[in-house]
């Protein structure tokens, strides 16, 4: 259980174009998503929370505006980066929190590398 | 943002050696996480801490909730080739904040 599924895995554009990526929880639900960025070598960095029913909550730094997110269901969040330039060329992880127990655990996706020429 | 203290940055061992890395912080957490990440792809939880002083197994790995809230280590037994990749540890806060504060990773190889 706990499976997290990103589409699509990779994808290259043209500078100036917008480009969504999907984020699925694909066997519970999640109320809260979570948009990370990470570049090589490095750790994740947090971009935003995604929240079904609201807006999503930016990291300070992050353009609210260049990447918009939509948290449509339970089980569904999308990033889009619009207006893409070479320097937004990334991986791009999401994760889903899973309610347990003793809290909500963050259960990732398998990422999608974003190449914009 | 706020980052955890995670040593060591890498490590270069020989197949069925024990590996141990760890992970310090300033701020108290109350839930500890360990992910393993491989290139190219998405960290996948090994193991989740719930409270302080806890000791958990799943398979050769162990790992433990500092006592203090302010620490994690995990240990892998008898290492082999595929636990190559980078081992994250993760601090979750409490009540309704979820958000996770990554260490910078230590890189794994195993020499077969």
């Amino acid at each position: 259980g706990a499976v997290v599924s990103q589409h699509p895995s990779r994808v290259i554009c043209k500078s100036g174009t917008s480009v969504k990526i999907e984020c699925r929880s694909l066997d519970f639900q999640a109320t809260t998503m979570f948009w990370y960025r990470q570049f090589p070598k490095q750790s994740l960095m947090l971009m935003a929370t995604s929240n079904e029913g609201s807006k999503a909550t930016y990291e300070q730094g992050v353009e609210k505006d260049k990447f918009l997110i939509n948290h449509a269901s339970l089980t569904l969040s999308t990033l889009t980066v619009t207006s893409a330039h070479p320097e937004d060329s990334s991986f791009y992880i999401c994760s889903a929190a899973r309610r347990d127990r003793v809290g909500e655990t963050q259960y990732f996706g398998p990422g999608t590398r974003l190449l914009v020429l | 943002g706020q980052q955890l203290n995670q040593s060591p940055q890498s490590m270069f061992i020989q197949e069925g050696e024990d590996v141990s890395m760890n992970c310090t912080s300033s701020s108290i957490f109350n839930t500890w996480l360990w992910y393993k990440q491989e290139p190219g792809e998405g960290p996948v939880l090994l193991i989740a801490l719930y409270k302080a002083g806890e000791l958990t197994s799943n398979g050769r790995l162990t790992a433990q909730f500092g006592i203090t809230r302010k620490d994690s280590f995990l240990n892998i037994s008898a290492s082999i080739p595929s636990d190559v990749g980078i081992y994250f540890c993760a601090g979750q806060g409490g009540g309704s904040n979820y958000k996770l504060t990554f260490g910078k990773g230590t890189l794994l190889t195993v020499n077969p």
